[in-house]
């Protein structure tokens, strides 16, 4: 199994619509959680860290559900510049090491 | 915020030949910083951790001899790839992690090597 999971998609939404993409964590002592966003031969940027309690950053709101193990990002009124891949991350138990998912990429349509 | 430099941005170089690509810590300094490759429609896929002061620890699979890092400063990773091979070819990111914060995890812009 893989240590962070994420459905590859590709996920093709028309502008306005709202997405959600989920990843999934095995090691239950991760310490520390995150979404970055990568455009085509750039490097990672990142969106937003996640934490138990929810946060929101404008039209982004990420979750985390340690006991599920389970992160989620929930994206609204997507728009055209949206379109990247999405990155889950994880830290492992000592936060010393840094895990991509594979990505979810979404493309966003007029 | 904090800056991470790499560089070069990208790197044609022939077979058999050695490739340097520098990582820079801006206006922090880097305990640890982490070297990925990246293939095509594919995740960064970590190959190695480098400490300053001592040797790096590098992932299953990845061979050290052929992936030289040297940290010899709070400032300063090198990742050299020795006698390059067209399967090397890929998108290189190193990753910075400063002190005082377990947070911050700052990228390179990357370097695309072509081997040919």
């Amino acid at each position: 199994r893989k240590e962070v999971e994420q459905d590859p998609g590709p996920f093709n939404v028309p502008e306005g619509a709202t997405v959600a993409f989920n990843c999934t964590y095995s090691n239950s002592a991760s310490q520390s959680f995150f979404w970055y966003r990568q455009d085509c031969r750039k490097e990672p940027k990142l969106l937003m860290s996640v934490y138990s309690s929810g946060n929101e950053d404008g039209r982004f709101t990420a979750q985390l559900n340690r006991a599920s193990q389970y992160i989620s990002l929930l994206i609204r009124d997507s728009k055209l510049s949206d379109s990247a891949t999405y990155l889950c991350v994880v830290t492992d138990s000592s936060a010393s090491k840094i895990i991509f998912g594979s990505g979810t990429r979404l493309s966003i349509r007029p | 915020g904090a800056v991470v430099s790499q560089h070069p941005s990208w790197v044609i170089c022939k077979s058999g030949t050695s490739v340097k690509i520098e990582c820079r810590s801006l206006d922090f300094q880097a305990t640890t910083m982490f070297w990925y490759r990246q293939f095509p429609k594919q995740s960064l896929m970590l190959m190695a951790t480098s400490n300053e002061g001592s040797k790096a620890t590098y992932e299953q699979g990845v061979e050290k001899d052929k992936f030289l890092i040297n940290h010899a400063s709070l400032t300063l990773s090198t990742l050299t790839v020795t006698s390059a091979h067209p399967e090397d070819s890929s998108f290189y990111i190193c990753s910075a992690r400063g002190t005082g914060s377990a947070y911050g995890y700052t990228f390179g812009s990357g370097t695309r090597l072509t081997v040919v």
